[in-house]
């Protein structure tokens, strides 16, 4: 089990350009969720899917922000254009989600370290 | 609406001390719970859970119990080590749905 993989770890990009964040999440898993992490918020939901299909995005905090999940086995976050004040931590996770049974945990990659200057 | 409470931090303690971080919930139904540990640099990664009343999740010499009628879910360990210092997060999963319901962390510090 390699377990859930983000990339890139680290991201530095100056204001006003474009950054993708990707996750590939544990393989037979069917819900991908993305979190952001910060001192001042502490971890927020941005938006999970569930087969690879958006069921809520309400924490996504504006347009510039995006995400999608084109296959079981990958999805990307797009920020665009980018703001200091989205400097983070955006973390990946992934659960099988068994006929809408809930005791399955999430399982966490080790995130994106965002910086915007 | 679902929410999980747990105590705020920072924890400091003595090597060897007892560990108590407390977490309430507010649920309807009967929700899953979750404690996750987060080091620093890493993602949050699942300690112990447990999935109905009365059960007792433990690992690593963690333990914490599903207590329905006082609706928490404590996290304890008898004597904690200089590795455990770390960021402790409580979560609830509902029963019926895929949200997850994380605490705001808290913050464990063990010096020697």
């Amino acid at each position: 089990d390699a377990g859930v993989i983000q990339s890139p770890r680290h991201e530095v990009t100056e204001m006003g350009q474009e950054v993708t964040l990707r996750c590939k999440p544990i393989s037979g898993h069917n819900s991908l969720f993305w979190y952001r992490q910060t001192m001042m918020r502490g971890l927020e939901l941005l938006i999970y899917f569930n087969n690879n299909v958006p069921i809520d995005d309400s924490g996504m905090p504006e347009d510039r922000f995006s995400a999608k999940m084109p296959n079981a086995s990958f999805s990307t976050l797009k920020i665009q254009p980018s703001e200091p004040r989205d400097s983070a931590v955006y973390f990946c996770a992934s659960s099988l989600r068994d006929r809408g049974l809930g005791n399955s945990p999430l399982h966490f990659g080790n995130g994106t370290r965002l910086t915007v200057t | 609406g679902d929410s999980v409470t747990q105590m705020e931090g920072p924890v400091t303690l003595s090597e060897e001390a007892f560990l108590t971080i407390n977490c309430t919930y507010t649920a309807t139904g009967y929700p899953s719970l979750f404690w996750y540990v987060q080091y620093p640099g890493e993602g949050l990664q699942l300690l112990l859970k447990a999935t109905k009343a009365d059960d007792k999740g433990s690992n690593k010499g963690f333990e914490a119990t599903y207590r329905k009628e006082t609706t928490s879910f404590h996290l304890e360990k008898g004597s904690v080590q200089v590795s455990d210092s770390a960021v402790y997060f409580c979560a609830l999963s509902a029963f019926s749905g895929n949200q997850f319901y994380f605490g705001t962390g808290t913050s464990l510090t063990v010096i020697p």
